[in-house]
């Protein structure tokens, strides 16, 4: 399966800043997907990164606050804009596992705004 | 809607003994269902998947996990646990086709493991 690198592994940040993760895959991917895991929580789907086309939010998520690229099949960012303590996640990118089923997912960054 | 009940929050288990972490999913067909395991300050790792065929499933780590469509589980099992499975684990549902996209995922079990 796919090998991801995520980073930064850790930020703490202040609010009204803003920060980019990156995720590099070792393999072609069609999709790679951005996950938020707040504290104590499960993960909550961000958006769905498609190369060569606009990222597609789910329901209370949007591209001002959270914009994202998908520069080739390899490579995607996910900006935290404007932050706020709230913003402090967990942040998780992934791609479809062996055969296109579940997940591989990056080690995450761990966030936390102040 | 897909949806995914972790009915235990937090379990505790001493080692050597026996684990299972109870998964409830709904899902209107026969759902891909999946494992995942987060240690603690990591990612999150695939345990093991069911997509149809053999009830039960063997993962990685000594894990297994049986589908009861009757009872709609997918419990994950281990006959012996050692200090290194303390984590959160995580039931999941989804992708609904290869490369189809999202999954659901259940709130989590954290494991806990006494010496």
């Amino acid at each position: 399966s796919a090998v991801i690198s995520q980073k930064p592994s850790r930020d703490i940040c202040q609010r009204g800043t803003s920060l980019t993760i990156q995720c590099q895959v070792d393999s072609q991917v069609t999709m790679m997907f951005w996950y938020r895991q707040q504290p104590g929580q499960s993960l909550t789907l961000i958006a769905t990164a498609n190369q060569g086309s606009e990222a597609t939010y789910e329901s209370g998520f949007v591209i001002d606050k959270f914009p994202i690229s998908r520069p080739n099949l390899t490579f995607s960012t996910l900006t935290v804009s404007n932050m706020s303590p709230e913003d402090s996640s967990i942040y998780l990118c992934s791609v479809n596992g062996q055969g296109g089923y579940g997940y591989t997912f990056g080690s995450g960054t761990r966030l936390t705004v102040v | 809607a897909q949806s995914v009940t972790q009915p235990d929050i937090h379990i505790t288990v001493s080692e050597g003994a026996s684990l299972e972490l109870r998964c409830n999913y709904s899902y209107g067909a026969t759902p891909y269902l999946f494992w995942y395991v987060q240690s603690p300050g990591q990612g999150l790792q695939l345990l093991l998947k069911y997509f149809s065929g053999d009830t039960l499933v063997q993962g990685i780590k000594g894990f297994e996990a049986e589908f009861k469509r009757s009872q709609s589980s997918f419990n994950l099992r281990k006959p012996s646990v050692h200090w290194s499975d303390a984590a959160e684990y995580f039931c999941a549902v989804g992708p609904l086709a290869p490369n189809a996209g999202k999954s659901t995922f259940g709130d989590g079990t954290t494991l806990t493991v006494k010496p």
